[in-house]
């Protein structure tokens, strides 16, 4: 059974420093990954989708990489900025689209 | 705008009671699912349609059930079987393109027991 795993669990960093989230997987047979953020009380955002044949993805000041062979994925935030304090889910699909998510790793941005 | 809608926002249910938790859709995608979120936990398939009058059990499906009778629409009940419903309840959607399966979430419904 797949298993998702994101470490660390919470992250606090001063505005403007790079922020690095990692995301582990136990089974490389993914159809592809995508990394969410969640606002307390809010619903998800999605934020990238790496299709199992890429190894990086970016939007903006976002990149994201995968490497299916060693079963991990790293988000990349540049310059972080208050507004980027939120939980950041991990999520591997299988070919029906089910997801299968990290518990989060919980951001915030000092200012 | 296209999107997902969950409705209520918030809901409260008695001990022995069935409720119902709606979803709907106007993205014109396939596939619908939902998941339950716990506090500190990731979140977990309750169930999933990949088209109109199917649906699948997802991981945690005892004490649900659901209906997919439409494409846009894809409501949950909650049943009294359900030891334990409080939580926060999430509705997504999906496409399917090249290489990949993009999902997207309805803000969310959270259900108290009451």
């Amino acid at each position: 059974k797949q298993e998702v795993t994101q470490i660390p669990a919470a992250l606090s960093v001063p505005e403007g420093e790079n922020l690095v989230l990692n995301c582990s997987f136990t089974d490389s047979a993914i159809y592809n990954l995508q990394w969410f953020r969640q606002d307390p009380g809010k619903g998800l955002t999605s934020l990238l989708l790496i299709q199992s044949s890429q190894r990086e993805q970016t939007s903006g000041r976002l990149n994201a990489s995968l490497d299916k062979s060693s079963g991990r994925s790293t988000l990349y935030i540049a310059a972080s900025q208050p507004g980027d304090s939120a939980t950041y889910l991990c999520a591997v699909a299988d070919s029906w689209g089910k997801l299968q998510f990290g518990a989060g790793t919980q951001v915030v941005v000092t200012p | 705008d296209g999107g997902i809608t969950q409705s209520p926002k918030y809901l409260f249910r008695k001990e022995g009671q069935n409720v119902t938790l709606s979803c709907e859709q106007n993205l014109n995608h396939d596939a619908m699912y939902w998941y339950r979120q716990d506090p500190g936990q990731g979140l977990r398939l309750i169930y999933y349609s990949q088209i109109v009058n199917d649906f699948q059990k997802g991981d945690i499906a005892e004490g649900y059930s659901v209906s997919r009778e439409k494409k846009e629409s894809f409501p949950l009940t909650v049943t009294s079987a359900q030891k334990n419903p409080t939580a926060f309840y999430l509705c997504a959607s999906s496409i399917s393109r090249q290489g990949g399966t993009e999902a997207f979430f309805g803000q969310g419904t959270r259900l108290t027991v009451v």
